[in-house]
């Protein structure tokens, strides 16, 4: 089945320093992948949709400066924390969905997640 | 996409059926029902899909009554390891990987020994 690994699982940084976090979808390519941030105890909330090759599409309400996005293939999205502070302590999640055939449905893969701490 | 609501939290016991609920009531055409399932510190993991009637698969079972404003996801003598928080979603798969899955709420089981 369709994969998506996520690097790095979890991530302590310091404030103002920057955090790269990796999406990989392994055995299919993915001209869309999402990113989403969860807080404790509360539902996945949507990011952004990262497009390859073009600019990443933001939801209101988050700061495109803050969250860099790069979907510079088709099998790797990248979200850059900048100057990182403790409120964006959270844990970051992407997902794809392979394209065609029989994936058409299983619905969208998700990564493992990146716990994220800033001090 | 259409919003789903579904209960917030749910208790049963090992080896009991689980059925949750979901309401779409504005659920379009080309829409179908998802249900995915989160573990703490983990991302979601696909369960089980549908369009309408009963789907089944080696996990749950999906009943999606003919109007398609609601939909129940079964699971079959739970165990402890089937805590978890279940989202119900509403998906358009036709449009391939293009379209923006929106999470609500979801249910928070708790199976109890």
């Amino acid at each position: 089945g369709a994969v998506v690994s996520q690097h790095p699982s979890r991530v302590i940084c310091k404030s103002g320093t920057s955090v790269k976090i990796e999406c990989r979808s392994l055995d299919f390519q993915a001209t869309t992948m999402f990113w989403y941030r969860q807080f404790p105890k509360q539902s996945l909330m949507l990011m952004a949709t990262s497009n390859e090759g073009s600019k990443a599409t933001y939801e209101q309400g988050v700061e495109k400066d803050k969250f860099l996005i790069n979907h510079a293939s088709l099998t790797l999205s990248t979200l850059t924390v900048t100057s990182a502070h403790p409120e964006d302590s959270s844990f970051y999640i992407c997902s794809a969905r392979a394209q065609g055939g029989a994936e058409l449905n299983y619905g969208y893969t998700f990564g493992s997640g990146t716990r994220l701490t800033v001090v | 996409l259409a919003k789903t609501t579904q209960p917030i939290s749910m208790d049963s016991y090992e080896g009991q059926e689980v059925n949750i609920t979901c309401s779409h009531n504005n659920i379009a055409t080309n829409d179908y029902i998802t249900w995915y399932q989160q573990f703490p510190s983990q991302g979601p993991r696909f369960i089980i899909q549908g369009y309408k009637t009963k789907v089944t698969n080696e996990v749950a079972s999906l009943f999606i009554p003919a109007d398609r404003k609601s939909s129940t996801l079964s699971l079959p003598r739970v165990s402890l390891s089937d805590t978890a928080v279940y989202y119900c979603l509403v998906d358009r798969p036709g449009s391939g990987g293009y379209n923006k899955l929106i999470f609500g709420a979801g249910t928070r089981l708790a199976v109890h020994p």
